[in-house]
């Protein structure tokens, strides 16, 4: 079955400008968790969402949001973009339980540039 | 604070030659540990959790309590093995998911 989809798979936008990132999962999936990649804070744990709620939350500013449809798509949103906030953002989607029984697949990452 | 170190960025070794990337974490709790590999051009995927206990493409991985340690094994190393490796401490009972250590690139050389 097709795996976890993201796009654009590329966006450059400017400070100050907002920027949404879709996610769609694979079939069948209701959790989607959004994950954030740089170079100096590598892999962090933005938030997930299951069964359209946001269940789980990391450590991220207020500018970061999210939302799941009821689809299961998921969409993430960035406000006021920062310098900072250039990364490759990837999403994992799983079944919904706990990691340690349920596998959760990356998708290939939205490449993010703030200039 | 929970939290993963990989001591490692880069770790080259020769094919044929054992491997073992090292991986320490500090938790309050009973800890929840994963490998995970992205090789060149492909997704971050899971290579084995520590409650499998099996081995996965010749890698295995044991929980050390004592030594806050889960760290990746494979007694002869194969070209195809080169890739990135992330530990991954799962933190689910704090209510995020991962707590990805920095990752060590590994390198298989001919």
């Amino acid at each position: 079955k097709a795996g976890v989809t993201q796009t654009p798979r590329y966006l450059i936008k400017t400070r100050g400008q907002q920027v949404t990132l879709s996610c769609s999962p694979i079939s069948g999936h209701r959790s989607v968790s959004w994950y954030q990649q740089t170079p100096g804070q590598g892999l962090q744990f933005l938030f997930e969402y299951f069964s359209e709620t946001q269940r789980n939350k990391g450590n991220f500013p207020g500018r970061f949001s999210g939302r799941q449809f009821s689809n299961s798509r998921s969409e993430m949103n960035v406000s006021t973009l920062e310098l900072g906030d250039s990364a490759l953002y990837l999403c994992a989607s799983s079944l919904g339980g706990r990691p340690i029984t349920d596998t959760q697949y990356f998708g290939p990452g939205t490449r993010l540039t703030v200039l | 604070a929970q939290r993963v170190t990989q001591p490692e960025k880069l770790l080259s070794v020769f094919k044929g030659a054992p491997v073992e990337l090292k991986c320490n974490y500090s938790y309050s709790g009973s800890p929840e540990l994963f490998w995970y590999v992205q090789y060149s051009r492909q997704r971050l995927q899971l290579l084995l959790r520590h409650i499998s206990r099996e081995s996965i493409k010749g890698f295995t991985a044991d929980l050390n309590k004592g030594e806050t340690s889960f760290h990746l094994k494979k007694p002869f190393a194969q070209e195809e093995d080169s890739a990135m490796y992330y530990c991954a401490l799962s933190v689910w009972n704090y209510g995020q998911n991962f707590v990805f250590g920095p990752g060590t690139r590994l390198s298989v050389l001919p």
